[in-house]
């Protein structure tokens, strides 16, 4: 496989459920981003991840608990979300600090709060 | 704080009708301006990378355009495979690696 993997495509969960997201990079970089899109909003940076250390953290409410085990997977475990977290979650991976920022996305995770 | 406005938010054209969309932006110095093409259930794909006023960049049928405050994404004879959501980006000297701030897109038809 080639690129960002990102599973599930698609997800539905109750509020009360705990699921994780799962994303693969395969271009051999050192950074690793989630980033949310809601429908006609810019994309919104999550989460930055460089060589395993979390560096950024952006706000984001404690119901999103990211995980990096090494610098090629990255999770996103998702506790007791709300209706308005429903989004396309997308994963990126760069080669962070050559200046050249250029991310490479995954396809995304479709989810859906109930 | 970086800012992003794209225009328009829409742009449906007829095969063969060139055209151009904008970016405009605010950033405390200009690291680089990207431009991302999304399909529908897809996500961003690169395009380019503009670093200083005066940059242009060309792919097939699509031209980048940098000045100090805006960005321009010229569509050339688009075909209707260019059906798009088209997004800008920039980063700031200020902003830490892989920090991006992204405009809402510009969601471009191309009709036969």
């Amino acid at each position: 496989e080639t690129g960002v993997t990102q599973t599930p495509r698609h997800l539905v969960m109750g509020m009360t459920n705990k699921k994780s997201l799962k994303c693969e990079q395969h271009l051999g970089h050192n950074a690793m981003y989630w980033y949310k899109q809601s429908a006609k909003k810019p994309l919104e940076l999550m989460f930055v991840y460089n060589f395993k250390e979390q560096t950024e953290n952006n706000s984001v409410p404690s119901r999103f608990s990211p995980e990096c085990p090494n610098s090629s997977h990255l999770f996103l475990h998702l506790h007791t979300l709300q209706p308005e977290d429903s989004a396309l979650y997308l994963c990126a991976s760069s080669h962070s600090g050559t200046g050249d920022e250029k991310l490479f996305f995954g396809s995304g995770t479709q989810l859906s709060v109930l | 704080e970086d800012q992003v406005t794209q225009s328009p938010e829409a742009l449906r054209l007829q095969e063969g009708e060139s055209s151009s969309l904008n970016c405009s932006y605010t950033v405390s110095g200009l690291r680089g301006l990207f431009w991302y093409r999304q399909d529908p259930g897809k996500g961003p794909e690169f395009l380019f990378t503009l670093y200083s006023a005066g940059e242009e960049k060309e792919k097939e049928r699509l031209k980048a355009t940098l000045t100090k405050k805006e960005s321009f994404l010229h569509i050339t004879a688009p075909k209707p495979e260019d059906s798009a959501t088209y997004l800008c980006a920039v980063q700031g000297s200020t902003d830490s690696w892989g920090k991006l701030q992204f405009g809402a897109g510009t969601q471009v038809v191309v009709t036969p």
